[in-house]
């Protein structure tokens, strides 16, 4: 079965220092990577998707096969990036239902 | 438009209780999605629907939880003789197509269930 890990439950940075935020996946197919963003009082939404190889907000991701990870980067970060922060992936071609990691927070102090 | 929404958004139930969550997906959208989230966990799928069909309930942690979309729209999340540990915010999503591993999935605000 899939499985997703998010090794830290709290990751706390300054204004402006860089960020990453850790995640593994164990699946011996090809599966699609997400990072999916909760803001405070907000809905659970998408921030990025491995196959769109976009960056969204300064954040980027890059899947590593070799190392099964999805590490969610950001060289500075900012205030408004304080959020909850779920690493999940899908099988492709199943009906896409996700599986999720246990989420990390992140609070960036002024 | 409008995006999922869920209702209620909180409910407190006694022990042996039956709830109902309701879902109201984005129009036109054609899988619908329930997944349960537990305190400091991530979001556990329940079940899936494309259209009316219910296509996967793997995820359903017992046979007092049911879930149906008879229309093809509106899903409702049923769950009979509560118990303490489904005490968890019950969310829903929703999707465009099929659901081929690629459609971004939409998420309602969620339902958190107590039971006391």
């Amino acid at each position: 079965a899939q499985r997703v890990t998010q090794p830290e439950k709290l990751l706390s940075v300054f204004k402006g220092a860089p960020v990453e935020l850790k995640c593994n996946y164990s699946y011996s197919g090809s599966p699609e990577l997400f990072w999916y963003v909760q803001y405070s009082r907000q809905r659970l939404q998408l921030l990025l998707r491995h196959i769109s190889r976009e960056s969204i907000k300064g954040f980027t991701a890059d899947l590593n096969k070799g190392e099964t990870s999805f590490h969610l980067k950001k060289p500075f970060a900012q205030e408004e990036d304080s959020a909850m922060y779920y690493c999940a992936l899908t099988l492709t071609g199943a009906n896409s239902k996700l599986t999720f990691g246990k989420g990390i927070t992140l609070s960036v102090r002024p | 438009g409008a995006g999922v929404s869920q209702s209620p958004r909180y409910k407190v139930a006694k022990r042996g209780q039956d709830v109902a969550l309701r879902c109201d997906p984005i129009s036109g959208h054609v899988s619908l999605f329930w997944y349960q989230q537990a305190l400091g966990q991530g979001p556990e799928f329940l079940t899936y629907f494309q259209n009316e069909a219910q296509l996967d309930k793997s995820g359903l942690p017992s046979d007092r939880f049911f879930a149906e979309r008879p229309e093809g729209s509106v899903s409702t999340l049923k769950i009979q003789r509560t118990q303490q540990e489904d005490s968890a915010v019950y969310l829903c999503a929703s999707s465009w197509t099929t659901g081929r591993g690629t459609d971004t999935q939409y998420f309602g605000p969620g339902t958190r269930l107590t039971v006391l």
